[in-house]
C-alpha cells in the first residue's frame, strides 16, 4: 500500500496569515506517461463528508476559493491556505489515487490562533 | 449535479454482516467506479474497495475476505456488504464516486453504522 503521512497533525494560523500542509507518500504518485500527480485534497468539517478541494496535485475544483492552492511532484506534496478564513477551519486530508488500495494521510486539524 | 445517498441499518450486532445501500441521483451509475469508505469516530478515512457499472471490484487487501461489492444499475444503487463484523467495524461509511479523472468527485453524507 502506498502510504500517505501529514504534517503537522495540527496548526493554529492567526486569520488572513497562511496555512501550509504537507503530506508524503512511500511512493511516487507521478504517472509518468501523462505526467500527472494522482494527488487530491480534501477539506472535512464536522458532520460533514469530505469536500474536494484540489486534484491532479495543482488543480482547483470548481467553486473552490483561490485561497487553496496544491503544489508538488513525485512524493512531497503541499496545501497552502493563503489567507486564512474562519470558515477553513477543519481537518484536511491529502489521498492518493495513483494505485489501489486508495489511501489517505491521517489528517491535518486547522484551528483559529 | 450527481447526488448520493446511503441507506441502511445503524446497528449490527457483532458477528453479523452489514448492509448498506447507496442510491445515485442526477446521473448514471454508469462508466464511473463506485467507491465506499468508512471513517470511525475522530479518526481518519479507510477506502474499503469499489465496484465498476459492469461489476468489476477492487477491494482492500485488509478487509478483502469479509467485503462484497455489488451493483444495480436498473435502481442507479450499489451496496456493500461487511461480514462477520466487531466493534472495530463501527464507523460512518460513505459511498462516493471516482469521477472521469479517477479522483472522488462526489460524495454521500454519511451513515453511521454502530457494531453493538
Amino acid at each position: 500500500d502506498t502510504v500517505m503521512t501529514q504534517s503537522p497533525d495540527s496548526l493554529a494560523v492567526s486569520l488572513g496569515e497562511r496555512a501550509t500542509i504537507n503530506c508524503k507518500s512511500s511512493q511516487s504518485v507521478l504517472f509518468i506517461s501523462n505526467n500527472k500527480n494522482y494527488l487530491a485534497w480534501f477539506q472535512q468539517k464536522p458532520g460533514q463528508p469530505p469536500k474536494l478541494l484540489i486534484y491532479w496535485a495543482s488543480t482547483r475544483e470548481s467553486g473552490v476559493p483561490d485561497r487553496f492552492s496544491g503544489s508538488g511532484s513525485g512524493t512531497d506534496f503541499t496545501l497552502t491556505i493563503s489567507s486564512l478564513q474562519a470558515e477553513d477551519v477543519a481537518v484536511y486530508f491529502c489521498q492518493q489515487y495513483y494505485d489501489t488500495p486508495r489511501t489517505f494521510g491521517q489528517g491535518t486539524k486547522v484551528e483559529i490562533k | 449535479q450527481v447526488h448520493l445517498q446511503e441507506s441502511g441499518p445503524g446497528r449490527v450486532k457483532p458477528s453479523e454482516t452489514l448492509s448498506l445501500t447507496c442510491t445515485v441521483s442526477g446521473g448514471s451509475i454508469s462508466s464511473y467506479f463506485w467507491t465506499w469508505i468508512r471513517q470511525p469516530a475522530g479518526k481518519g478515512l479507510e477506502w474499503i474497495g469499489r465496484i465498476y457499472a459492469s461489476g468489476a471490484t477492487d477491494y482492500s487487501p485488509s478487509l478483502k475476505s469479509r467485503v462484497t461489492m455489488s451493483v444495480d444499475t436498473s435502481k442507479n444503487q450499489f451496496s456493500l456488504k461487511l461480514s462477520s463484523v466487531t466493534a472495530a467495524d463501527t464507523a460512518v461509511y460513505y459511498c462516493a464516486r471516482e469521477g472521469l479523472t479517477d479522483h472522488f468527485d462526489s460524495w454521500g453524507q454519511g451513515t453511521l453504522v454502530s457494531v453493538s
